[in-house]
């Protein structure tokens, strides 16, 4: 199973871009990179999913680079309502094994 | 569109008695997970279940037993609660396929004294 390794908790203000950066040194040639948002009181949400090189969605971008041992969530334009926790997963969506670590706090500030 | 649903949302116990969380869900998943999560930490897998009638141990299943009975339900008990399993109770599903990711619900939030 791989080990991920992301920072504890980062500020921001609004209006900026926010990257997270996500360490999975031992990553497996069939694992994905998922990543979850979690706000207060509330369940984690699938945010984004990406193999390789670059994914971008509605809310977000992924960047993967060529050997995969590191990932980056890219938010861009946060608001204030981007204030939560990010999870970064690797593994196979399907595998029930994947753990959540302690993920990181993004606050952002008026 | 409800997605996953559980009951209850809050609940206070006292140690030494039981319950049951009820987690729901209306997309026709295969998998279902128990997980809970304590302050300042990530969620920790207790139970999960890759089909009807079948049910296996997650990370920390000491002192919860699970029941998988109907497809579209995966209850979670405790039978003799514990002031240790104070914590917030999340339930997720997924379809089983490759590259699905799961869907959680709310949480329960339990309070044993």
């Amino acid at each position: 199973l791989a080990k991920t390794t992301q920072p504890i908790s980062m500020d921001s203000y609004e209006g900026q871009e926010v990257n997270i950066t996500c360490s999975h040194n031992n990553i497996a040639t069939n694992d994905y990179i998922t990543w979850y948002q979690q706000f207060p009181s509330q369940g984690p949400r699938f945010i984004i999913q990406g193999y390789k090189t670059k994914v971008t969605n509605e809310v977000a971008s992924l960047f993967i680079p060529a050997d995969r041992k590191s990932s980056t969530l890219s938010l861009p334009r946060v608001s204030l309502s981007d204030t939560a926790v990010y999870y970064c997963l690797v593994g196979r969506s399907n595998d029930y094994k994947l753990s959540f670590g302690a993920g990181t706090t993004v606050t952002v500030r008026a | 569109n409800a997605g996953v649903t559980q009951t209850p949302k809050f609940r206070v116990l006292k140690t030494g008695q039981s319950m049951t969380l009820l987690c729901a869900q209306d997309m026709n998943h295969e998998y279902m997970y128990w997980y809970r999560q304590d302050p300042g930490m990530g969620l920790r897998l207790i139970h999960y279940s890759v089909g009807e009638g079948t049910t296996a141990k997650g990370e920390v299943p000491d002192g919860y037993n699970v029941s998988r009975l109907k497809k579209q339900n995966f209850l979670l008990g405790l039978e003799s609660a514990a002031p240790s399993q104070t914590s917030v109770y999340f339930c997720a599903s997924d379809s089983g396929l490759s590259n699905q990711p799961q869907h959680f619900g709310d949480g329960t939030r339990l309070s044993i004294l």
